[in-house]
């Protein structure tokens, strides 16, 4: 079984700044997917960014940005120039990578509340 | 086009019920999952079905069953409501070998 941990059940960050979210994580899976995703007040699940185990390169999109350290299971979350809009809640969460894979649910941190500042 | 529906949205009933959520997708997916986030924001995976057989059963109690009737639905129906089981249930879809699991709106149960 895998966990993944969040440290920080809050931050805040003033708008246009950067912040970064951690998430660490215990497997003994060698291929696996790591995913940040969104959950704002409307409650929808947003996929926000991923990256898969076997790849050295951190994942980008946009304004968000990851810090993978497999060595270490970590993997942060960057956000740079924040937005109002940015405020949610933020998950980390682990899927494993079976060849046969997709019947597996994520496991899920327990979170990290964004709060963007005017 | 929603990708993947609930109904309800919000369900309010009381202690001692039995309840149904159901979960639609139209993404042509043949995997589908329940999630349970508990009042602390805490999201756990509750089954997941692949062409109508159930893969993951989790610790759930056995007054929760999932039931599926086609590859497109995948319903959640919940006997003898407790307290406890109040929290924002979350239906999504995948497809095989896939990594991106599709959520719907999530449905709040509330037991009173």
């Amino acid at each position: 079984a895998q966990t993944v941990t969040q440290s920080q059940p809050e931050m805040s960050v003033q708008e246009a700044e950067t912040v970064t979210l951690s998430c660490t994580y215990d497997t003994s899976e060698s291929d696996y997917y790591l995913f940040w995703y969104k959950q704002p007040p409307s409650r929808q699940m947003i996929l926000v960014i991923r990256q898969e185990a076997y790849k050295q390169q951190n994942a980008t999109e946009n304004r968000f940005s990851v810090n993978f350290q497999k060595a270490a299971k970590s993997f942060s979350l960057k956000i740079s120039d924040s937005q109002l809009g940015d405020a949610a809640m933020y998950f980390c969460a682990f899927l494993p990578m079976y060849s046969g894979g997709g019947a597996d649910g994520l496991t899920f941190g327990k979170g990290t509340h964004l709060i963007i500042q005017p | 086009d929603t990708a993947v529906s609930q109904t309800p949205k919000y369900l309010v009933t009381q202690m001692g019920n039995d309840k149904s959520i159901k979960c639609e997708q139209n993404l042509g997916h043949d995997t589908m999952y329940w999630y349970k986030q508990d009042s602390k924001k805490f999201l756990k995976i509750m089954f997941s079905y692949n062409n109508k057989e159930l893969i993951i059963n989790e610790t759930v109690p056995n007054r929760f069953s999932p039931k599926s009737p086609d590859k497109a639905h995948l319903n959640l129906h919940i006997n003898s409501l407790e307290l406890g089981d109040s929290a924002v249930y979350f239906c999504a879809s995948s497809r095989k070998g896939s990594y991106e699991q599709y959520f719907g709106p999530g449905t709040r149960l509330t037991v009173t």
